[in-house]
């Protein structure tokens, strides 16, 4: 099994639904994030959060929120999806950033979600 | 403002080849830089890490350089193979809450 589990892995829906993108981890961090990635351009930080109690805006939050059900659980929400939230998602955790050698993410599998 | 910033964009070799990606950053304070391998449709994965005191690691037929005093990395890809085909994210990590930044990668195509 993977260690970082995305679901869905692929979603349609129209303008205006509610959507909720869930991720779950088995590696045991405390550290998770949701990226999204557009065609030709790089990962861009939505939200992260570094324990249960902590949520901290990326630099594309507006339209997304999200939820740290448990330490092994985070999910993101796009209250009213719109067109142009139209992408690949990435959830990924990361241990704890102390010393060198740290940081390394590690990423699920993607949500590919598409808004007609 | 942290940057990372790749080239080329895109780059298409013949198996067998090697071949050179190339990452400036101007991300600080520095404390390490990571090359990701992105198979289409997959999520990103780690090949290598530099931290600021080495210059040249390897991982198989990957080698990446830093050159801390130009704020600049490499990845060296040798005899390629169709499997190197994927895109190669470079990722700077600073010391200020550990946050990272992305380039938008480079897109390598390695054709029979």
């Amino acid at each position: 099994d993977a260690d970082v589990t995305q679901t869905p892995r692929n979603r349609i829906t129209k303008t205006g639904k509610r959507i909720m993108l869930e991720c779950s981890q088995t590696k045991g961090h405390d550290r998770m994030y949701w990226y999204r990635q557009d065609p030709g351009l790089g990962l861009r930080l939505i939200y992260y959060s570094f324990d249960v109690k902590d949520i901290n805006k990326g630099e594309i939050s507006d339209g997304y929120s999200v939820s740290r059900q448990a330490q092994a659980k985070f999910s993101l929400s796009l209250e009213s999806a719109i067109p142009n939230q139209t992408a690949l998602y990435f959830c990924a955790t990361s241990g704890p950033a102390t010393g060198w050698g740290t940081g390394e993410l590690f990423f699920g599998e993607g949500s590919r979600l598409t808004v007609l | 403002k942290n940057q990372v910033e790749q080239s080329p964009q895109s780059l298409i070799i013949l198996e067998g080849k090697n071949c050179t990606l190339q990452c400036n950053y101007t991300v600080s304070p520095f404390s390490n830089l990571r090359w990701y391998k992105q198979d289409t449709g997959r999520g990103p994965v780690s090949l290598t890490i530099m931290t600021f005191s080495e210059n040249t690691k390897s991982n198989g037929r990957y080698t990446a350089t830093l050159d801390a005093d130009t704020k600049q990395s490499s990845l060296h890809i040798t005899a390629s193979q169709l499997s190197d085909s994927a895109s190669y994210i470079c990722v700077v990590r600073n010391t200020n809450a550990g946050k990272s930044t992305f380039g938008d990668g480079t897109t390598l195509t390695v054709k029979p």
